[in-house]
C-alpha cells in the first residue's frame, strides 16, 4: 500500500535554529516525491520535488531534502529558521506519470519561537 | 507559470443549497483537475479526479451525486456541492496537472472555504 508517514504534529525551532522535517513512505514503484508548504487559510506552495538524479535537492525559499532509498526517507531541511517559515509541511508521494492519485501525509506544523 | 485560480475564496450559505466552486489553470493546460477536501487542521483528502471531457473519478466513500464534478474545458472544472449541510463545512483545494509539461506535478489552487449554515 502506498502511504507517507511524517511522525512530528507539532515541531517548535527558535529563529535562526536549524529545521529537519521527517517524511517516510511505502512505495511500490520508483516514487515521485514532493515537499509543500500551507499557510493558514492557504493553498499548497510547492517546496521541492525529486524523482531521479542527485539525492539532495534544492528547493526554494532556502529548503532542501534528501532522498535516501535504504531508509525510504526524504526529510526536508533548512539551515536557518526565519519567523516567516511558520507553516504546515506536507510530504507527498505519486507516480512520475500517469494520473494516479498523490498520497499525502498528515503534515507537520511548524511553530517558530523568537 | 502554472498558476491555478479557485472561485469563490470564501462562500457562506445556508443548509440545503447548492454551490459552486472554480478551479481554473491559468496558464497551461490541465488535463487532470484533482479536487480535495481540508478539514481543520487534517490533511488533504483526495475527493476525485477528473479529466477533460469524461466523468469524474471518487474516491471511495465520496458521494458522486453530492459532489458534482465538471471538466468541460481544458481550463476549468467545477465542483458543485449540492444540498450542502453543515458537515460539508470544509476547505476545498483543486490541483492541476499540466498535461504538456513532464511529470505528475500537481499545480494547487489556494481553496476555497465553505461555510454552511
Amino acid at each position: 500500500a502506498q502511504s507517507v508517514t511524517q511522525p512530528d504534529i507539532h515541531i517548535t525551532v527558535s529563529e535562526g535554529a536549524s529545521l529537519e522535517l521527517r517524511c517516510n513512505y511505502s512505495y511500490g514503484a520508483t516514487p515521485y516525491l514532493f515537499w509543500y508548504v500551507q499557510s493558514p487559510g492557504q493553498g499548497l506552495q510547492l517546496l521541492l520535488k525529486y524523482f531521479s538524479g542527485d539525492t539532495l535537492v534544492q528547493g526554494i525559499k532556502g529548503f532542501e531534502a534528501e532522498f535516501k532509498r535504504s531508509q525510504s526517507s526524504f526529510n526536508l531541511r533548512k539551515p536557518s529558521v526565519h519567523w516567516s517559515d511558520a507553516a504546515e509541511y506536507f510530504c507527498a508521494v505519486g507516480p512520475w506519470t500517469g494520473f494516479q492519485k498523490l498520497v499525502f501525509g498528515t503534515g507537520t506544523r511548524l511553530l517558530v519561537s523568537p | 507559470g502554472a498558476v491555478v485560480s479557485q472561485h469563490p475564496s470564501r462562500v457562506i450559505c445556508k443548509s440545503g443549497t447548492s454551490v459552486k466552486i472554480e478551479c481554473r489553470s491559468l496558464d497551461f493546460q490541465a488535463t487532470t483537475m484533482f479536487w480535495y477536501r481540508q478539514f481543520p487542521k487534517q490533511s488533504l483528502m483526495l475527493m476525485a479526479t477528473s479529466n477533460e471531457g469524461s466523468k469524474a473519478t471518487y474516491e471511495q466513500g465520496v458521494e458522486k451525486d453530492k459532489f458534482l464534478i465538471n471538466h468541460a474545458s481544458l481550463t476549468l472544472s467545477t465542483l458543485t456541492v449540492t444540498s450542502a449541510h453543515p458537515e460539508d463545512s470544509s476547505f476545498y483545494i483543486c490541483s492541476a496537472r499540466d498535461g504538456g509539461g513532464a511529470g505528475n506535478e500537481q499545480f494547487f489552487g489556494p481553496g476555497t472555504r465553505l461555510t454552511v449554515l
